[in-house]
């Protein structure tokens, strides 16, 4: 079964820097899709950005990007210029692709803080 | 926003009683999941769904059922609520495999006593 795992249950960043969160996922799979889903206080769940597993070239979406190493199984988010709209917290997630059983896998979770 | 509607928001209920959250949508999307959502553990999938009775298990799924019964509606049930089932609970759909997004509701909490 595929895993997704968020080392980082909190971090911190200040207003205007960028930060990092860290993704690592397990599968055995070849094709599969990465996502990014934000959710504010608002319990709202927010999606962030996606990748392909078959794209090498890396997503972003305005202030968003990701760092995705296939051989790694490794997926970051990166946000610059970080804004105290940012503050939420933030999950990684793995979908698998064909077969009519395709779920989405999340991991923990990292609570970010903007500080101003 | 997707047209997701979870129903109740709120619900406090006892151990032992039955519980069914309903979750209604309008886009005519083939593909309904129920997740659950507590501290520690991130969103966790309980059931899903990829057409109209098709349903199948989650990773936590013992004390769960689920109905789909038309397309637009998913119900999840607890048969006898215990209160290691306090938690939110999300519903989300999307319309295709692979990387459509999912689109999620306002959630439900619940709380079991």
């Amino acid at each position: 079964a595929q895993t997704v795992t968020q080392s980082q249950p909190e971090m911190s960043v200040q207003e205007a820097e960028t930060v990092t969160l860290s993704c690592t996922y397990d599968t055995s799979e070849s094709d599969y899709y990465l996502f990014w889903y934000k959710q504010p206080p608002s319990r709202q769940m927010i999606l962030v950005i996606r990748q392909e597993a078959y794209k090498q070239q890396n997503a972003t979406e305005n202030r968003f990007s990701v760092n995705f190493q296939k051989a790694a199984k490794s997926f970051s988010l990166k946000i610059s210029d970080s804004q105290l709209g940012d503050a939420a917290m933030y999950f990684c997630a793995y979908r698998t692709t064909g077969g009519g059983s395709e779920k989405l896998v999340f991991g923990k979770g990292t609570k970010l803080t903007v500080n101003p | 926003d997707a047209g997701i509607t979870q129903s109740p928001r709120h619900k406090v209920t006892e151990t032992g009683t039955p519980v069914t959250l309903r979750c209604h949508q309008t886009e005519n999307h083939r593909y309904m999941y129920w997740y659950r959502q507590d501290p520690g553990h991130g969103l966790r999938l309980i059931h899903y769904s990829y057409g109209v009775k098709d349903t199948d298990k989650g990773e936590v799924s013992d004390g769960y059922s689920v109905s789909r019964s038309k397309t637009e509606d998913f119900l999840l049930t607890l048969e006898s609520a215990t209160s290691s089932q306090t938690s939110v609970y999300f519903c989300a759909i999307s319309a295709f495999g692979g990387n459509e997004k999912l689109f999620f509701g306002s959630g439900t909490q619940l709380s079991v006593l």
